[in-house]
């Protein structure tokens, strides 16, 4: 089955700064990858996802990159606000079956 | 995208009892997912539950500890039996629909605690 690595598990950046997370995946058939937020006592909230026939995907602060080839993607937050602070899951689907990574905790320092 | 809300929030529960979660969406969904989120950890898919069949048990989970239902599109309950405290955990409810092409949407989540 498909197997989702996520690092680091904790990232502090100083507000404005970048931050950077990433994620491999084990099975070549995942077609759909997923970001997913969630703040302490909430439900993960989907953020920005890409899929497998698009290589990069940018909404505002949020840019997600695919390689395929590698199996891993990424997620990167630009001018990171203390309102970013929250975990970060990355997950890689195919056809509905889903699989999260560990988690990233991510802290903004104002 | 949907919105999807659960009953209870928490609940705090014996040992030896049974607790049903509710998971309500506010449209159709043709799939629904059951996950469960130790605390400081990933999630870990349970079931899927489909309208009309059985849910499909994930590897770990069977049918008499974590029975499921689904009577129509937009409702699905988890009910956690015969609790002991290893079942501590987030209880979450997510939903998918055909059209919007593997999208999951999460519910806010149920806090169970067994003492």
């Amino acid at each position: 089955g498909e197997n989702v690595e996520q690092h680091p598990s904790t990232l502090s950046v100083q507000e404005g700064d970048s931050a950077v997370i990433k994620c491999t995946y084990s099975d070549s058939a995942s077609n759909y990858f997923p970001w997913y937020k969630q703040e302490l006592g909430k439900g993960p909230q989907l953020i920005i996802d890409i899929r497998s026939n698009v290589g990069e995907k940018k909404d505002q602060r949020i840019a997600v990159t695919l390689n395929k080839t590698a199996k891993h993607f990424s997620l990167h937050i630009t001018e990171t606000q203390p309102e970013d602070s929250a975990v970060y899951f990355c997950a890689a689907s195919n056809n509905n079956d889903m699989r999260f990574g560990a988690g990233t905790r991510l802290t903004v320092k104002p | 995208s949907a919105v999807i809300s659960q009953k209870p929030s928490r609940d705090i529960c014996q040992r030896g009892t049974s607790l049903t979660i509710q998971c309500q969406v506010d449209s159709q969904v043709t799939m629904m997912f059951w996950y469960r989120q130790q605390p400081g950890q990933s999630l870990t898919l349970i079931a899927t539950a489909n309208q009309g069949s059985e849910a499909t048990y994930e590897s770990g989970f069977v049918i008499d500890k974590f029975p499921i239902s689904r009577p129509n599109l937009t409702f699905s309950t988890l009910t956690v039996s015969n609790m002991s405290p290893e079942d501590s955990s987030i209880y979450l409810c997510s939903g998918t629909d055909r059209s919007s092409y593997n999208e999951q949407f999460f519910g806010p989540g149920t806090r169970l605690t067994v003492l």
